[in-house]
């Protein structure tokens, strides 16, 4: 099975930083990676697909970037409402699996 | 604008079996190349995939859930449904009904609804 190592557990940032978040697979995934948001009592969004694709309506701020098994997502200008968890998925397709990491919870400083 | 619903049960009793189900509005839930899925998450803590299913009825499961779910769908209804055998304490969670891009991607998820195994 591919394990997925999300750092950090937690981060905690000032209006205007700029954030990195970094997903590890225990092999090589290709881009076979999506990035998510999910905000306190609601469902995960789906913000970057692909390991770089930017989903339709979410703000050029978010970026993903990597491939094989070092990945990064990054906010450029943390904003308020970005506070949330953020998670990695892998997916496979032979078979098909989807792998969730651990999340990273940003906080504002 | 594609909505999904989660219904069901808020409270299971141990060893017996959860059962949800999720109504898909505002779109086709015949797809391609859309699959319909199911995922979970504890209180506190991250998300597991529990299995897709394509319109066509292929399913596909977690291998860590595997001998304990199913997965089907009714497409006349625009439904689909988890049942999940022999619960315990480790099944409460939220559990989403989402649409799967090409069964890789959840990219449109419902609000969740909370199942809590207790007797």
């Amino acid at each position: 099975d591919i394990q997925m190592t999300q750092s950090p557990s937690s981060l905690s940032a000032s209006v205007g930083d700029r954030v990195t978040i970094t997903c590890q697979a225990s092999q090589d995934i290709s881009i076979y990676l999506n990035w998510y948001q999910q905000k306190p009592g609601k469902a995960p969004k789906l913000l970057i697909y692909d390991a770089s694709n930017l989903q339709t309506g979410v703000p050029s701020r978010f970026s993903g970037s990597g491939s094989g098994t070092d990945f990064t997502f990054s906010i450029s200008s943390l904003q308020p409402e970005d506070i949330a968890t953020y998670y990695c998925q892998q997916y496979d397709n032979l078979p098909l699996r989807l792998t969730f990491g651990g999340g990273t919870k940003v906080e504002i400083k | 604008q594609l909505q999904l619903q989660e219904s069901g049960p808020g409270l299971v009793k141990p060893s017996e079996t959860l059962s949800l189900t999720c109504t898909v509005s505002g779109g086709s839930i015949s797809s391609n190349p859309y699959h319909w899925g199911w995922i979970r998450q504890p209180p506190g803590k991250g998300l597991q995939w529990i299995g897709n299913i394509y319109y066509s009825g292929t399913t596909y499961y977690n291998p860590s859930l595997r001998s304990r779910v199913t997965i089907s769908l009714e497409t006349s209804k625009k439904q689909f449904y988890l049942n999940l055998t022999s619960v315990t304490a480790a099944d409460t969670a939220v559990y989403y009904c989402a649409k799967i891009l090409r069964g890789l991607i959840p990219d449109h998820w419902g609000r969740g609804t909370l199942v809590t195994v207790s007797s």
